[in-house]
């Protein structure tokens, strides 16, 4: 089946640094990719929408120039944390779609991301 | 807006019970439904999901829902809990024309007593 893979699964960097996380669909071309965050014991809250090759599309309240999402290929979008601070600390999970029709989604295995 | 509604953040039920997780959600358009498992500190497996045809869906690890359009409901069943069933579940919906983006509940934890 599908594999979406995250990488690193766990960081812990040093406030003020920047951090990048990977998403990867290993086994299929993914036009779209999206990322969430999760703080503990809530939902997933919809960061942004990533489609190779343009500017990803940012929900509302997630700051563009804080959180530098990049689609280069149709394998690998990178989410970075730039100028971390300890309330970025959070879980990070990338979703991609393999198709335009919506319902053939795959979920990274998150990235846990410890700013201290 | 589309929203999506967990009634019940934690559920818990004697191992061999019914689990029975509701998911009710707004849309003005027809949509498509998810429900997600999380186990700890992993990420989402997909359980099952309706797009379109039958409105009883069967998963995997013995779940089903079923879609309800009169009642904007998904609710999340399983006749009989296994204690490797406790999980934190989200049901999700996404819409055709939505870019695919989910939108999720807040997520309903379930534990399972021996």
């Amino acid at each position: 089946g599908a594999v979406v893979s995250q990488h690193p699964s766990w960081v812990i960097c040093k406030s003020g640094t920047s951090v990048k996380i990977e998403c990867r669909s290993l086994d299929f071309q993914a036009t779209t990719m999206f990322w969430y965050r999760q703080f503990p014991k809530q939902s997933l809250m919809l960061m942004a929408t990533s489609n190779e090759g343009s500017k990803a599309t940012y929900e509302q309240g997630v700051e563009k120039d804080k959180f530098l999402i990049n689609h280069a290929s149709l394998t690998l979008s990178t989410l970075t944390v730039t100028s971390a601070h300890p309330e970025d600390s959070s879980f990070y999970i990338c979703s991609a779609t393999r198709d335009s029709s919506g319902n053939t989604i795959y979920f990274g295995e998150g990235s846990w991301l410890t700013v201290v | 807006a589309q929203s999506v509604t967990q009634l019940g953040s934690h559920v818990s039920v004697s191992e061999g019970a019914l689990v029975l997780l509701r998911c009710n959600y707004s849309s003005s358009v027809p949509p498509y439904l998810f429900w997600y498992v999380q186990y700890p500190n992993q990420g989402l497996q997909l359980l099952l999901k309706y797009t379109t045809g039958a409105t009883l869906v069967k998963g995997i690890n013995g779940f089903e829902a079923e879609f309800k359009k009169s009642e904007t409901s998904f609710h999340l069943t399983k006749p009989s809990a296994h204690m490797s069933d406790a999980a934190e579940y989200f049901c999700a919906v996404s819409w055709l024309g939505g870019a695919q983006k989910l939108v999720f509940g807040q997520g309903t934890r379930l534990t399972i007593n021996p």
